[in-house]
């Protein structure tokens, strides 16, 4: 097993681009979510979904649109990059999204917005 | 919401053992987990806790009071390699699904 996979690594952007960043499981777990990390602010929840076709919002959704047609695959696009969305991304993985549930992150997307 | 109090930085020598605290509100507390990240590495799952209590994983211990909304992670025989940030996690919602919320992390340096 892969486990959790994101790419790319490492992305520069300029104000306003879009992008996508890819997350991809191969555990057939149902619960994915999406964090983000900056420096001192701990791993905040973007968005994060219960199963294929379900999704809803976290802490910092503001600026991230997300969809999951399929178990394995959580996409997180980017629609207008700012700077304040230089970050490191993760992206993480649980059973069911139960208590006991371990989650499982990916390496993380490094993201610059110049 | 959910928000998570735990100390920015420990330092401890070789050997020792130090305790890593975590204080939590939550609404509708389903159980307080901890986290180890190397570097900036993707995050790893060390222990999680539902009911009061100690839950003891070789050299990791951790505790729960939920009266008290308080953790705590114990490690014992601290080796280089233990040197990292740890984070407590609280999962809890309201809703029909339940989140998991971190804290802000602690950063443990440990010396020779």
């Amino acid at each position: 097993n892969a486990g959790v996979t994101q790419t790319p690594k490492f992305q520069v952007l300029k104000t306003g681009q879009s992008m996508t960043l890819q997350c991809a499981q191969d555990m057939n777990h149902e619960y994915m979510s999406w964090y983000r990390q900056d420096p001192g602010m701990g791993l905040r929840l973007i968005h994060y979904s219960v199963g294929a076709g379900i999704t809803d919002q976290g802490e910092v959704p503001n600026g991230y649109n997300v969809s999951r047609s399929t178990t394995e695959d959580f996409p997180l696009r980017l629609l207008s990059a700012a700077p304040s969305q230089t970050s490191v991304y993760f992206c993480a993985s649980s059973p069911s999204g139960g208590g006991a549930d371990t989650q499982y992150f990916g390496p993380g997307t490094r993201l610059t917005v110049l | 919401g959910q928000s998570l109090e735990q100390p920015s930085e420990v330092t401890a020598v070789e050997g020792a053992i130090v305790q890593i605290n975590c204080t939590y509100q939550t609404s509708g507390f389903y159980g307080l987990s901890w986290y180890q990240q190397h570097d900036g590495g993707a995050p790893t799952f060390l222990s999680y806790n539902a009911l009061d209590g100690l839950e003891e994983t070789g050299r990791f211990s951790s505790f729960l009071s939920r009266s008290d909304s308080y953790g705590y992670l114990l490690l014992q025989e601290l080796q280089m390699k233990d040197s990292a940030s740890y984070f407590c996690a609280v999962r809890g919602g309201n809703s029909g699904y339940s989140t998991l919320t971190f804290g802000k992390g602690t950063m443990l340096l440990v010396s020779p």
